[in-house]
């Protein structure tokens, strides 16, 4: 079945640790994007990729880097200067520029700072 | 920064009645697409309905309809014959055509009564 995958389903981390999210799509989708969603809120965009080796910072992206080696696979590190990092994470994909290209979304990662 | 805004935090409809929920949207561009996306209890994002803005017909999609307004820079979801199903958080959200990203209200959270 063709999807988004992301795990951990829940992690914790101790302050001042980094922690990496993974998340995998099988849709052959150019383009992939993370999101952080707090309590009561929408989701806000952190980093997104359009292509292979390349991405671009969204609305925070303070204390949270990303890499894109590979099409399918784009992960994303929480470092020790994201000051807020207890939030659940939601990555997507979509065909990329244009078009409506509707983003899908993955499961989603609740990271908890302890 | 073009925002996307929901004014209703909270709505709730009795089971078999219908619900509509509001958007509004800043945006300098002519072209353009909206999503209304769903989010249940499990967290999941499910697109419910999208719309091309240079499309003067209203998107339908079962018991899931839209009235768009361009002028007036909103687009409402009307849910008819409302489900038990239908409970969730709904988050309505606008793309440019020229890139891929989305940006999104901070979201109606709908309780369907039996």
């Amino acid at each position: 079945d063709g999807g988004i995958t992301q795990s951990p389903k829940y992690l914790f981390r101790k302050e001042g640790q980094n922690v990496t999210l993974s998340c995998e799509q099988n849709l052959n989708h150019d383009a992939m994007y993370w999101y952080r969603q707090d309590p009561g809120q929408g989701l806000r965009l952190i980093y997104y990729s359009q292509i292979v080796n390349d991405f671009q910072k969204g609305d925070i992206a303070e204390g949270y880097s990303v890499s894109r080696e590979k099409k399918e696979s784009f992960p994303l590190t929480v470092t020790s200067a994201q000051k807020n990092p207890t939030a659940f994470y939601l990555c997507a994909s979509s065909m990329g520029r244009g078009s409506y290209n509707e983003q899908f979304f993955g499961p989603g990662t609740r990271l908890t700072v302890l | 920064a073009q925002t996307v805004t929901q004014s209703q935090p909270e709505m709730s409809v009795q089971e078999a009645e219908t619900v509509t929920l509001s958007c509004t949207y800043d945006t300098s561009e002519s072209d353009y697409y909206l999503f209304w996306y769903k989010q249940p209890p499990s967290r999941q994002m499910i697109l419910v309905i999208r719309q091309e803005a240079y499309k003067q017909q209203n998107a339908t999609e079962n018991r899931f309809s839209v009235n768009f307004q361009k002028a007036a820079k909103s687009f409402s979801l009307k849910i008819s014959d409302s489900q038990l199903g239908d409970a969730a958080m709904y988050f309505c959200a606008r793309k440019e055509t020229s890139g891929s990203r989305l940006t999104f209200g901070e979201g109606t959270q709908l309780t369907v009564n039996p």
